[in-house]
Formats: C-alpha cells, sequence, structure tokens
C-alpha cells in the first residue's frame, strides 16, 4: 500500500512563497501525482497534476523528482485566501485503481 | 449547474437507523467514488465504481452498501449506524480511474450520529 507523509501544518506570510512536499512510496507507476485544496465546509478542489520533472499552471507549480518518491507543491506569493488544507493524491502501487490521498497540510496565511 | 451534487448535505440520526446519502455527476465521467472524512481531516477511500462496475470496495463493513444505477450516479445506504460512522463523506468522479485522473468533488454530506 502507498504510504504518504505531509507537514501537519505551515505557517506563512501574505507575498511569501511557500512550499508543501508529499513523500510517498510504492505508487502506481503510470499514475500522476495530483494536488487538491480544501475549505471548510466544502470538498477538495483540483489544483494541479504533474507525472515527472516541473508542472506550472496558473496558480502553483509541482516539482517530482525523477524517483518519483516524493512532490512539491509551491505556491508563489500567497494571499490569505489561500488558507486551506492542502492534499496530495497518488495512485497505490499495489493497485493503481485506489487513489490514496496525503494527511493534509493546514496552510495559515497571516497579514 | 452543479457538477458533483450529493444530498443531504446534513445528516442527524440516531444510532441503529438506516440512512442514503445519494451522488449524481452532469460531467459524463466514468468513474466514481466515495470518500469519508473524519474529524481528523484525513481522506479515506471507500468505494470505486467505473462505468457501474465496483472496482474498489477498501475494506469498507458490509453495512455500508453503495449502488450505481447508472454511471452518473453513485449512492451510500448505511444500515445499523454507529457512533463511528459520523464523518463528512465526499462523493466524487473523474473520466478514467488511471493515468491523468482529476477528481472532481462533491460538497460533502456531513453524518452526525447520536
Amino acid at each position: 500500500l502507498a504510504k504518504t507523509t505531509q507537514p501537519i501544518s505551515m505557517d506563512s506570510y501574505e507575498g511569501q512563497e511557500v512550499n508543501i512536499t508529499c513523500s510517498h512510496n510504492n505508487i502506481a507507476t503510470n499514475d500522476y501525482i495530483t494536488w487538491y485544496q480544501q475549505f471548510p465546509s466544502q470538498g477538495p478542489r483540483f489544483i494541479i497534476q504533474g507525472y515527472k520533472t516541473k508542472v506550472t499552471n496558473e496558480v502553483a507549480s509541482l516539482f517530482i523528482p525523477a524517483d518519483r518518491k516524493s512532490s512539491t507543491l509551491s505556491l508563489p506569493r500567497v494571499s490569505l485566501s489561500d488558507t486551506a488544507v492542502y492534499y496530495c493524491l497518488v495512485g497505490d502501487g499495489d493497485s493503481s485503481y485506489k487513489l490514496i490521498f496525503g494527511s493534509g497540510t493546514r496552510l495559515l496565511v497571516r497579514p | 449547474d452543479t457538477a458533483v451534487s450529493q444530498t443531504p448535505k446534513y445528516l442527524v440520526t440516531q444510532m441503529g437507523n438506516d440512512k442514503s446519502i445519494k451522488c449524481e455527476q452532469n460531467l459524463g465521467h466514468d468513474t466514481m467514488y466515495w470518500y469519508k472524512q473524519d474529524s481528523k481531516k484525513f481522506l479515506k477511500i471507500m468505494f470505486s465504481y467505473n462505468n457501474k462496475e465496483l472496482i474498489i470496495n477498501e475494506t469498507v463493513p458490509n453495512r455500508f452498501s453503495p449502488k450505481s444505477p447508472d454511471k452518473a450516479h453513485l449512492n451510500l445506504h448505511i444500515n445499523s449506524l454507529e457512533l463511528g460512522d459520523s464523518a463528512v463523506y465526499f462523493c466524487a468522479s473523474s473520466p478514467q480511474y488511471t493515468g491523468a485522473n482529476v477528481l472532481t468533488f462533491g460538497a460533502g454530506s456531513r453524518l452526525t450520529v447520536l
């Protein structure tokens, strides 16, 4: 079964760059690594997805090393509205049909 | 137009009762899921269906029975509710179940068992 590890919480200030790392072993070879954001009383919302190296979209970047045993979500210049819980999602190496969430990182952005 | 809708949003019931949560997606996706989020915010897969066929049943007690009448719907029925069933249940859907898979989630159904 895939095992994932994320920091429980992180603090930052507005305008700073925030990097959140998820360690994951035994993930599915063919599956992508995806990150989600969750606000209170809402479902998780897709942020970014990648397979290897670096991916960038309008809200974040995702860095995945060649061994794919970790991934780092990078949020440039965070604002108060980025305060949320962030999860990585990976496919289980024993059964890629099974998508496993990381434990989540609670990000608090201060003014 | 809500992409993944769940009903009810809140459910308060007594131990031993039976309850259902309904989920519908209008995205044309083939795969649907149920996840359970506990009080510590851990999200755990319960079931996954692809084109109405069960492909994941993650050691969930038999009291939980998913039903997929068509690929746009995945309902969750829970028998003999227990205190430990209190959680937020999220339905999700995706175009397929492997590869570059992006899940779209509903807003959640908060179940409280008294």
